[in-house]
């Protein structure tokens, strides 16, 4: 199986920070991996798809890059509306691992 | 407006056994394949199970192949999961999402609101 490493778990940050979580895979997954965003006590949503396909209404301060084994997503500008859990899902081959979730918090 | 509605949650004993279900609209169900992911409190997202748009190919996790199966009616426009020998660690929130027409790059855009599955004596 597939192995998906975010780091950090957790980080915190202001308002208008440069954010950036990394995600890696424990095998090749080509651009097979996809960003959701949560929020407490909601389910999740699909923010980036194929590493840097940004899903229809998504803002542009979020991006993804990468390939291979290793992806990052991108906040250029955090807004308050930004703080929640962010996970990567490898979806190469089942089983589609998530990532441990990186906690992003206000300073 | 493409929505999916959970439903069949709720309070089992260990070894018991419970069927969820999943409504889904707006959409042609059968054009695509369809997910569980689940969430134990405070807990990270855990795959559960795929099913393809037709029902050929069907995955899941090791943590509960053997005892939950996953099945769809396309006609009626429903996702079901139904899992049997439950155990206390299976206590979660169970949300169904949408996959991909093809499984290639299964990606889960929409979820379900999600039901939650307590499994306790």
């Amino acid at each position: 199986d597939i192995q998906m490493t975010q780091s950090p778990s957790s980080l915190s940050a202001s308002v208008g920070d440069r954010v950036t979580i990394t995600c890696r895979a424990s095998q090749t997954i080509n651009s097979y991996l996809n960003w959701y965003q949560q929020k407490p006590g909601r389910a999740p949503k699909l923010l980036i798809s194929v590493a840097s396909s940004l899903q229809s209404g998504v803002p542009l301060r979020f991006s993804g890059s990468g390939s291979g084994t290793d992806f990052t997503l991108t906040i250029s500008s955090l807004q308050p509306e930004d703080f929640a859990t962010y996970y990567c899902q490898q979806s190469n081959s089942p089983p589609y691992t998530f990532g441990q979730g990186t906690k992003v918090e206000i300073k | 407006e493409v929505q999916l509605v959970e439903s069949g949650g709720g309070l089992v004993k260990p070894g018991g056994s419970l069927r969820l279900s999943c409504a889904a609209s707006g959409f042609t169900l059968s054009g695509y394949s369809m997910n569980w992911v689940r969430q134990a409190p405070g807990k990270g997202l855990e795959w559960v199970s795929s099913i393809s748009g037709g029902s050929t190919y069907i995955h899941y996790a090791d943590s509960v192949k053997g005892r939950f199966t996953i099945f769809r009616d396309n006609a009626e426009n429903s996702l079901y999961l139904q899992m049997n020998s439950l155990r206390a660690e299976d206590t979660a929130v169970y949300y169904c999402a949408r996959g991909t027409a093809t499984m290639t790059n299964n990606c889960f855009d929409p979820w379900g609101q999600g039901i939650l599955v307590t499994v306790s004596s």
